[in-house]
């Protein structure tokens, strides 16, 4: 069935360094793949997204990566500061059902 | 603020009862989308709503079932409580099914 993993599951990094989160889809007609950061108790808001069509995006220090031959997707964070600490969450879908299946989180720590 | 809310914010009810979960999507948009988080769990997707119509069922169980008024609202039923049940439920809307998708703040349920 569909499925997306997410490693890791936890990440701290110092602040200024780089966070990489990496996911892998099991269904090959996924499409597009955001990605969403969830503070404490709060909803998850879309930071990031891509679609089939590109290999990468940019968005000032986040980044996002799609390799559609591996079927995997991954979230670049650089020069991370203490408020990029979140649980973030990757989810791929597809044409036709539009839902998102997520990944399992990586809780990102960044260390002062 | 993603312009979706719900209501109530938190909801303490006992097991067996009924409760009902409403959501208002962003002015525009046709699709809602319902999600439940169970503690330190990822996002598990419940079901979705077009326009008025089902359109995607996820993992929801027999005894949770939900509708989409001509108004766009949407409500989501929960009976027959468990105390597995309790959790954070969002929901989100998109102005398409192929577009992103927008958290409300989220309703958490505590079945005691």
């Amino acid at each position: 069935g569909e499925n997306v993993e997410q490693h890791p599951s936890t990440l701290s990094v110092q602040e200024g360094d780089s966070a990489v989160i990496k996911c892998t889809y099991s269904d090959s007609a996924s499409n597009y793949f955001p990605w969403y950061k969830q503070e404490l108790g709060k909803r998850p808001q879309l930071i990031i997204d891509i679609r089939s069509n590109v290999g990468e995006k940019k968005d000032q220090r986040i980044a996002v990566t799609l390799n559609k031959t591996a079927k995997h997707f991954s979230l670049h964070i650089t020069e991370t500061q203490p408020e990029d600490s979140a649980v973030y969450f990757c989810a791929a879908s597809r044409p036709g059902t539009y839902k998102y299946i997520f990944g399992t989180g990586t809780r990102l720590k960044v260390l002062a | 603020d993603s312009g979706v809310t719900q209501t109530p914010k938190h909801l303490i009810t006992a097991t067996g009862q009924r409760v009902t979960l409403r959501c208002s999507p962003r002015s525009g948009d046709l699709s809602v989308y319902w999600y439940q988080q169970s503690l330190d769990q990822g996002l598990q997707f419940l079901i979705q709503y077009y326009n008025g119509e089902e359109r995607a069922k996820g993992n929801i169980l027999e005894r949770f079932s939900a509708q989409q008024f001509p108004d766009l609202h949407s409500e989501l039923n929960l009976s027959s409580l468990e105390l597995g049940d309790s959790a954070l439920y969002f929901c989100a809307s998109s102005f398409r099914q192929d577009w992103e998708q927008y958290f409300g703040p989220g309703t958490r349920l505590t079945v005691t």
